[in-house]
């Protein structure tokens, strides 16, 4: 069946560094992957998604790589700041079904 | 545009009472969907729609949950009767017919606790 993991449950980093959270993904079937944050007492919020057909896909401050030899998918975060203290949650998707979530990595910054 | 909006926001009952969540959607959304997380499971699908009609409750947990959605705008999830294990934040999420079931939106959820 399907299984989306996350190598870090817990990362901690320094204010001003970069910041990188990986998911390990395990159906090679999987074309369509979401990463979304989470702060506390709120709901996921949308970060950048990429598609199999992808190999890297950039946003305002944030890079998603996927790898699908190794079935691995990361998400960076450039210049962390203060507020991007959340759990993140990456996601994966096959053909039509629904989207399957990650458990989670909380991510903390250090002022 | 408000978002997703859910309500209550925080929901105090006894085991075996009914408890009503609900669910306003992003406006012109076309699917919604009921999500539960807990710190074991993580967050589980647990039905979606798409215009209204009900499409996969496979993740309803059993005959205690259901869940409706009258109109476009509203949708409801029911326990009944509740027990201490459905103790766990519950959200609702939306997504166009653009991103049909990829980018959903979700609201700041329900935390229910069910004593």
């Amino acid at each position: 069946g399907e299984s989306v993991g996350l190598h870090l449950p817990t990362l901690s980093v320094q204010e001003g560094d970069n910041s990188i959270i990986n998911c390990a993904y395990s159906n090679s079937a999987s074309d369509y992957f979401i990463w979304y944050k989470q702060e506390s007492g709120k709901g996921p919020q949308f970060i950048i998604d990429i598609r199999s057909n992808m190999d890297k896909r950039q946003g305002q401050r944030v890079t998603v790589l996927l790898n699908k030899t190794v079935k691995h998918l990361s998400l960076q975060i450039a210049a962390t700041q203060p507020g991007d203290s959340a759990v993140y949650f990456c996601a994966e998707k096959t053909g039509a079904n629904n989207l399957f979530f990650g458990t989670g990595t909380r991510l903390t910054v250090i002022p | 545009d408000a978002g997703v909006i859910q309500s209550p926001r925080h929901e105090v009952t006894e085991m075996g009472q009914e408890v009503t969540l609900r669910c306003k959607p992003i406006s012109g959304h076309d699917y919604l969907f009921w999500y539960r997380q807990t710190m074991m499971r993580g967050l589980e699908l647990l039905i979606y729609f798409n215009n209204n009609v009900p499409i996969d409750d496979s993740g309803m947990p059993e005959d205690r949950f259901s869940a409706k959605m009258p109109n476009a705008s509203f949708s409801t999830l029911k326990i009944q009767p509740s027990e201490p294990r459905d103790s766990a934040v519950y959200f609702c999420a939306s997504s166009s017919r653009q991103f049909l079931n990829e980018k959903l939106f979700f609201g700041s959820g329900t935390q229910l606790s069910v004593l």
